[in-house]
């Protein structure tokens, strides 16, 4: 059974710093998801990474995926308030397959 | 592009009946999967479905099922309802780059 992990589960961090979160996966996947959700809200897909050495970029975050470490990083950079929200990873084995999810990363931003 | 559409929003049931979720993908989308998300067990796989056919089906007892319709619509029903339901139930449709899409979701709310 696939299993996803994140770490941390809560994160605190002050404005402008950096920070990473991680994502193990159990199984072989190349296909890795992470998603942004906002309290009482839904899930907001943020990048999809497909293949071994993958590095996406959007705004201050960067994901990346390591197929044979199975680890996938998002990293925040120069942190801002509104980045505070919920973040998951997910893995799926292929094309109609469902979703596993890590059990996500509670990010709060504080000035 | 309109997104995907859940309703109702919320909902509050008692115990022991019975609820009905409706879910409109985004148009093109033939791929319905269904999630449920509560603080205790995160986010858990229902089911998906494509072309009206059930192709997925998570680790939930027969009281929960779904089908599909020839307009990629889709409808989940919980029957004899338990306390332990009350979760957010979330809709996701993919098209042809399998990214999942979703939607606001429906927050139950079992008495």
């Amino acid at each position: 059974e696939l299993k996803v992990e994140q770490n941390p589960l809560f994160l605190s961090m002050q404005e402008g710093k950096n920070y990473t979160i991680y994502c193990n996966y159990s199984t072989t996947s190349d296909r890795l998801y992470w998603y942004r959700q906002d309290p009482g809200k839904s899930l907001e897909s943020l990048f999809v990474l497909l293949s071994n050495g993958a590095v996406k970029q959007e705004g201050r975050l960067m994901a990346s995926l390591d197929t044979k470490a199975r680890l996938s990083t998002l990293h925040i950079t120069a942190a801002v308030h509104d980045l505070s929200a919920t973040y998951f990873c997910a893995v799926d084995k292929g094309s109609g397959d469902k979703l596993t999810f890590g059990t996500g990363t509670r990010l709060a931003v504080r000035p | 592009k309109a997104g995907v559409t859940q309703t109702p929003r919320y909902l509050i049931k008692t115990r022991g009946q019975q609820v009905t979720l409706s879910c409109s993908p985004i148009s093109g989308h033939r791929s319905v999967s269904w999630y449920q998300q509560t603080p205790g067990q995160g986010l858990q796989f229902l089911f998906e479905y494509f072309s009206e056919t059930q192709r997925n089906k998570g680790n939930f007892p027969g009281r929960f099922s779904g089908r599909q319709f020839s307009n990629s619509r889709s409808e989940m029903n919980v029957s004899t309802l338990e306390l332990g339901d009350s979760a957010l139930y979330l809709c996701a449709s993919s098209g042809n780059t399998d990214t999942q899409y979703f939607g606001p979701g429906t927050r139950l709310t079992v008495l």
